[in-house]
């Protein structure tokens, strides 16, 4: 069974600073999806960023990119120039493509605290 | 263009009563999935539902079962509640295409069991 790992349970960030959040995976499929997923106080889970495991290239959406290391089974999220509406719990995920395909996993998240 | 759509925002059970959640996917969709959410934890997958028929299962007891309507709204039933049923439900509508898209979920239903 796939299982996902986030190693930080909280996290903080100055306004207008950079963030990592890390997230690590472990699976025997070659090929899956990886996702980060934002949960605000308002519960609704809002998909951040999406990573196709064929693909070499890190996925970016605005301020939000990713590092994606296959290899290590690694797949963190970087916030640029964080702002106060990016505080919130950040669920990293993963789909594979077999049988179990279907389903999301998902880490126990990261809280970020976004300092003014 | 809607988003998904779930219903009651809120609910106050008692032991060993039932309960039905409702979702409406989002545009489009035709494949629903629901999750449960303790607090503090990440989401636990529960079932999907595409066509009608359930397509895959986590590890979860038949108290829970679930429906899904020609409209490919569904629902989610748990029989005989227990006090550890006390969590956020999250559903989350996608379509089941040739390369299978991303879950987008709705704002789910907080079920408290007293």
């Amino acid at each position: 069974a796939q299982t996902v790992t986030q190693s930080q349970p909280e996290m903080s960030v100055q306004e207008a600073e950079t963030v990592t959040l890390s997230c690590t995976y472990d699976t025997s499929e070659s090929d899956y999806y990886l996702f980060w997923y934002k949960q605000p106080p308002s519960r609704q889970m809002i998909l951040v960023i999406r990573q196709e495991a064929y693909k070499q290239q890190n996925a970016t959406e605005n301020r939000f990119s990713v590092n994606f290391q296959k290899a290590a089974k690694s797949f963190s999220l970087k916030i640029s120039d964080s702002q106060l509406g990016d505080a919130a719990m950040y669920f990293c995920a993963y789909r594979g493509t077999g049988n179990a395909g279907n389903m999301l996993t998902f880490g126990g998240g990261t809280r970020l605290m976004v300092k003014p | 263009d809607a988003g998904v759509t779930q219903s009651p925002t809120h609910l106050i059970k008692t032991r060993g009563q039932q309960v039905t959640l409702r979702c409406s996917p989002k545009s489009g969709h035709d494949t629903v999935s629901w999750y449960q959410q303790a607090l503090g934890q990440g989401p636990q997958f529960i079932f999907q539902y595409y066509e009608e028929e359930e397509r895959q299962r986590g590890n979860f007891p038949d108290r829970f079962s679930g429906h899904q309507f020609p409209n490919y709204s569904s629902e989610l039933n748990v029989n005989a509640l227990l006090l550890g049923d006390s969590a956020l439900y999250l559903c989350a509508s996608s379509f089941t295409g040739f390369f299978q898209e991303t879950q987008y979920f709705g704002p789910g239903t907080r079920l408290l069991v007293l």
